[in-house]
């Protein structure tokens, strides 16, 4: 079975402060999701990648496949950006995606 | 174009009750999936369906059910509630298993 573990658990920034959080599987995988879960619940996705590198305005997801690790980052960081961010690895075939426990982003103005 | 509805969003049951969790969606996309939250631990997959008519348990699906006649539509059925079982669910659903996922809003469910 793929395990999915990201770091850190807890994050607080300081407003503008450039952030990055880790991503780490341990089986091959076909895809990776980044998910953001907002305080009142909602999971939204923000990136599937299979290889290199994907950018959404201030984010930015990348993926090494030979390291089985991707991380996700955000530029000039943002209270706005404060929420639970999920990864979760796809396999191939039948195999369900795996999510990890979500890293807590809290960003202070 | 309302993309993934769930309801309810809150629920209490008494153990041993019975209901069914809704979720609809209508961006005629083949995969759905219902998963549970709890404290500590990541989303876990209980079942998921990859069309109209098949269905296939994930990694927690026991005392649920589900049922998939229609693309658009894939409720969850707790048979008889267990105070285990309380948690937090989301449906989600995907043009293919591994493309961009879209989730309802959540269902928090208290068996007391």
């Amino acid at each position: 079975k793929n395990e999915v573990e990201q770091s850190p658990q807890n994050l607080t920034a300081q407003e503008g402060e450039f952030i990055t959080i880790n991503c780490s599987y341990s089986v091959g995988i076909s895809a990776l999701h980044w998910l953001q879960q907002h305080p009142g619940g909602g999971i939204v996705s923000l990136f599937m990648l299979s290889s290199g590198k994907k950018k959404h305005g201030r984010l930015i997801a990348t993926i090494n496949i030979q390291e089985k690790h991707s991380s996700l980052h955000i530029t000039a960081s943002h209270p706005r950006d404060s929420a639970v961010y999920i990864c979760a690895a796809g396999g191939s075939g039948n195999t369900p995606l795996v999510f990890g426990k979500g890293t807590r982003l809290s960003v202070i103005a | 174009n309302a993309g993934v509805t769930q309801t309810p969003k809150f629920q209490v049951l008494k153990t041993g009750q019975s209901m069914t969790l809704q979720c609809a969606q209508d961006m005629n996309h083949e995969y759905m999936s219902w998963y549970r939250q709890d404290p500590g631990m990541g989303l876990r997959l209980i079942h998921y369906s990859v069309g109209a008519g098949i269905t296939d348990q994930g990694e927690v699906p026991n005392g649920y059910n589900v049922s998939r006649s229609t693309t658009e539509d894939f409720p969850l059925r707790l048979l008889s509630a267990a105070p285990s079982q309380t948690s937090v669910y989301f449906c989600a659903s995907s043009y293919g298993r591994y493309t961009e996922a879209f989730f309802g809003q959540g269902t928090r469910l208290t068996v007391v």
